[in-house]
Formats: structure tokens, sequence, C-alpha cells
């Protein structure tokens, strides 16, 4: 069964450093999207890419935060001056469709990110 | 701020039950709601998906869905070991999923 894939699957960065984190969707799949889970939190909603521009974003997506999707296969988070609350789970997702088609979203097995 | 609550705490049931989570919503405008199941330190893994009003079965798992009320629920039956994991409930809405907290399930054999 297709996958969501996201690399790395540990990532250690140093305050102030700049971290990007990778995934690439299942091969179909339209609609992209980036959530975070903080260690005993919900899930939250970072970020939603399709057709090469971001759709929605939340306040938690500040300037601080970018995507983008650099070839046909990869979609990328990028983090500029990490700060030690950006330790999280990422969670990357994909859809075949949006959500108000009624279409679920994959997630892939996330990349956890450590700021020291 | 769309809000999606899950508010009772960890549920164990014996091997072979029934397990029963509930999930309201804020949003009435929301059309497609979702079960993912999480496993301590994985990502949510989708179970069922439901918007239309009423019942809807995939194997041992029933989704509820309750526009009225806003609410939507999932049983599980004959509870496995392996379902002892934390349910997730999303709710659709502007193009992205609004989690709950989640739900423990605790599957006692």
């Amino acid at each position: 069964e297709p996958e969501v894939t996201q690399t790395p699957s540990h990532q250690v960065t140093q305050m102030g450093q700049e971290v990007i984190l990778r995934c690439v969707p299942i091969s179909n799949h339209l609609y992209f999207y980036w959530y975070r889970q903080i260690l005993g939190q919900k899930v939250e909603f970072l970020v939603s890419f399709y057709n090469n521009e971001i759709s929605e974003k939340s306040e938690i997506f500040d300037d601080q935060f970018s995507v983008e999707r650099p070839d046909g296969s990869n979609f990328t988070l990028k983090i500029r001056s990490t700060k030690l609350e950006d330790s999280a789970m990422y969670f990357c997702a994909s859809s075949e469709q949006g959500l108000d088609v009624g279409q679920p979203q994959h997630f892939g097995d996330g990349t956890r990110l450590s700021i020291l | 701020q769309k809000e999606v609550e899950q508010n009772s705490g960890p549920l164990s049931v014996p091997e072979g039950a029934i397990a029963s989570l509930n999930c309201t919503y804020s949003d009435r405008g929301s059309q497609s709601f979702f079960w993912y199941r999480q496993y301590s330190g994985k990502s949510p893994e989708l179970i069922m998906f439901i918007y239309s009003n009423g019942d809807k079965e995939d194997g041992r798992f029933t989704a509820q869905l309750n526009k009225a009320s806003q609410y939507v629920s999932l049983l599980i039956r004959d509870s496995q070991p392996s379902d002892s994991a934390t349910y997730l409930c999303a709710v659709e809405g502007n193009n992205r999923l609004a989690f709950g907290k989640g739900n423990q399930v605790v599957v006692i054999p």
C-alpha cells in the first residue's frame, strides 16, 4: 500500500539553527499537509498546500515557518531560528482530494524534532 | 476556534467486549469526520471516516454520526489487546483537520 514517507525520523538541532523536514507524499495525491504534536498534547494543524501554494495555515504557522515543493515528489517544511518550544513530532499528510469532499488524510511516520 | 472534545478518561475493557468512544464538535459546518488510532510514539493511523448521518461499519469498527447533536462516536466490537491505543477524533473544517485530545483504550486480556 502506498505510504507517506518522512525523513529524518529524528532530528536534533541547536536552538537558533534552521531545520528542514522532508516528506514524500503518496504519488497520486494532490493535497499536502503538515501537523505537529507536542509531547502529551493534541495533534495541531500547521499548513495545507495545493497546486503549489499554501491554501490554509494556522496561527502557529508564522514567519518562522515555510513550505516548499521543490520537485515533483518532495514536500518540505523549513523552520528558521528554532526555539525550544518547536520540539515536537512533525507529521506530513497527504490526500487525493480536499477534505471537504470527504477524502481522508494519510499520515507519515513523523519526524521527532528535538531542539537543544 | 473549532473545538473537538473527547472528554472521557482512559477506558479499560475486557478482551472481547465492546469499547465505546464519543466525540463532540463545535463547528456546525463540518462535513467530514475521522477516527484515527495512535500507538504511543507513532503517527495517527486512519481507522474510519464518515460524512453522512447514521452508522458506518467496517469490520469490528462502527462509526456513528449525528450532525444535529454534533457528535460522532466509535464502537470497537470484540476488542483485542492490539486495539490498546489512543483513539483520535478529527473533524474537517476549512480543509484542515481539528483533532481532539484522544481517548486511551486499554484492552485487558
